[in-house]
């Protein structure tokens, strides 16, 4: 158990729609990430959030939005959903001043 | 985007088999990461690399930090089936830069 948590571990919908995926960091992390990974895919870098401000951008469509809250939880919000927005979509939180970012279990978002 | 050069793509072995996988940058990093992916779930980290020639072990896998802070290479001894999954490295200058990741490698042990 990474300490990461994401919810929900899947979600089913319908083209046009929005969902919010939610994610706890590890306890006293201050960064959060967001990345995708689409089936058979690498990892794709979304964006990265530090105690409650973005601080990077990677290839997040302009449908795709987050935010991190001060209790430090995240939420990436995906609007306009296409069939190709399909993917596991994961969140990883690491400690101030390391490197090494520790991932949850990942949500599983099928559009249909 | 940026990414890290990892190879191979994907390996056949057969159980017992010694594994070698690397990565390489045209940039120099301060740090290595080697993750491990199993089906489904999300990536764990497997080992972390600080300095150049740095040779770390966890259990049966190695990794190394090149010399040139250009590289990276993965060895898994006597592979067992529990290793199947995707291997993925990656890189970063500090914890102010964002990690920029390889495409992964697909260990795959023949029945």
């Amino acid at each position: 158990d990474s300490g990461v948590t994401q919810t929900p571990k899947h979600l089913i919908t319908a083209t046009g729609q929005r969902v919010t995926l939610r994610c706890s960091p590890r306890s006293g992390d201050l960064s959060v990430y967001w990345y995708q990974q689409s089936l058979d895919q690498g990892l794709q870098f979304l964006i990265q959030y530090y105690n409650g401000e973005e601080r990077a951008k990677g290839n997040i469509l302009e449908r795709f939005s987050a935010q991190q809250f001060p209790d430090l939880h995240s939420e990436l919000n995906l609007s306009s959903l296409e069939l190709g927005d399909s993917a596991l979509y994961f969140c990883a939180s690491s400690a101030e001043g390391w490197t090494e970012a520790f991932f949850g279990q990942g949500t599983r978002l099928t559009v249909v | 985007g940026q990414q890290l050069n990892q190879s191979p793509q994907s390996m056949f072995i057969q159980e017992g088999e010694d594994v070698s996988m690397n990565c390489t940058s045209s940039s120099i990093f301060n740090t290595w990461l080697w993750y491990k992916q199993d089906p489904g779930e999300g990536p764990v980290l497997l080992i972390a690399l600080y300095k150049a020639g740095e040779l770390t072990s966890n259990g049966r896998l190695t990794a190394q930090f090149g010399i040139t802070r250009k590289d990276s290479f993965l060895n898994i001894s006597a592979s067992i089936p529990s290793d199947v999954g995707i291997y993925f490295c990656a890189g970063s200058l500090d914890s102010n830069y964002q990690l920029i990741w390889g495409a992964g490698t697909k260990l795959i042990i023949k029945p």
